[in-house]
């Protein structure tokens, strides 16, 4: 237990599909992440958001959407993805602002498959 | 664009021996993290290192962190079948973003 919970855990969905990815954490951080990680590249960082608002976009197609209604909770909507965009999806949350010096709290990910 | 390279990218040893990963940034990092991932498991944080030339041990973990804080290492002494896993190291880019730059990462395997 990382106090950061993903739903789903997998995922399987065809390109025309419509379908989100939800994270919770239960530690009272204000920053929020989500990285993409698959077989042949490093972690990727996609989004961060820093009191619901959005810090970072690094240069995400945009049928990835992210959204952050508080500071809690984070979603990832997807739709019309492509077979390369299977991976495992993990969310974070660290605690402090700044020059971000805290430490990441990882969930244990989404395993996405698009068919 | 910012990078960070971690090399080797695969180590395979025999229980018992040593284990060292290096981490080197292309810009200068004002900290350096280090996550273990186990093999179908999320990335875990182990330390952070701070000031330039430091060094932190955690039982047989040895980790530095260079001078000139572009570059770090992970020394595991006497390799077990649980050190087997994923290391990466991480540093937030001078931007005053949150934005955490992973590096390529070192897969370790241990051979009981």
């Amino acid at each position: 237990e990382t106090g950061v919970t993903q739903t789903p855990r997998h995922l399987v969905m065809g390109m025309t599909n419509k379908k989100s990815l939800k994270c919770e954490q239960h530690l009272g951080h204000n920053a929020m992440y989500w990285y993409k990680q698959s077989a042949k590249k490093p972690l990727e960082l996609m989004f961060v958001y820093n009191f619901k608002e959005q810090t970072e976009n690094n240069s995400v197609p945009s049928r990835f959407s992210p959204e952050c209604p508080n500071s809690s909770h984070l979603f990832l909507h997807l739709h019309t993805l492509q077979p390369e965009d299977s991976a495992l999806y993990l969310c974070a949350s660290s605690q402090e602002l700044g020059l971000a010096t805290g430490e990441l709290f990882f969930g244990e990910g989404s395993r996405l498959t698009v068919l | 664009g910012q990078q960070v390279m971690q090399i080797p990218q695969y180590q395979h040893v025999q229980e018992g021996e040593d284990f060292t990963t290096y981490c080197n940034s292309s810009t200068t990092l004002s900290n350096i993290q280090w996550y273990k991932q186990r093999p179908g498991g999320h990335p875990v944080f182990l330390i952070q290192l701070v000031k330039s030339g430091e060094v932190k041990k955690q039982k047989r973990l040895t980790f530095q962190f260079g001078e000139a804080k572009k570059n770090s290492s992970l020394h595991i002494t006497a390799t077990q079948t649980t050190d087997v896993g994923t290391y990466f190291c991480a540093g937030p880019i001078l931007s005053g973003t949150y934005k955490y730059i992973f590096g390529t990462g070192t897969r370790l395997k241990v051979l009981a």
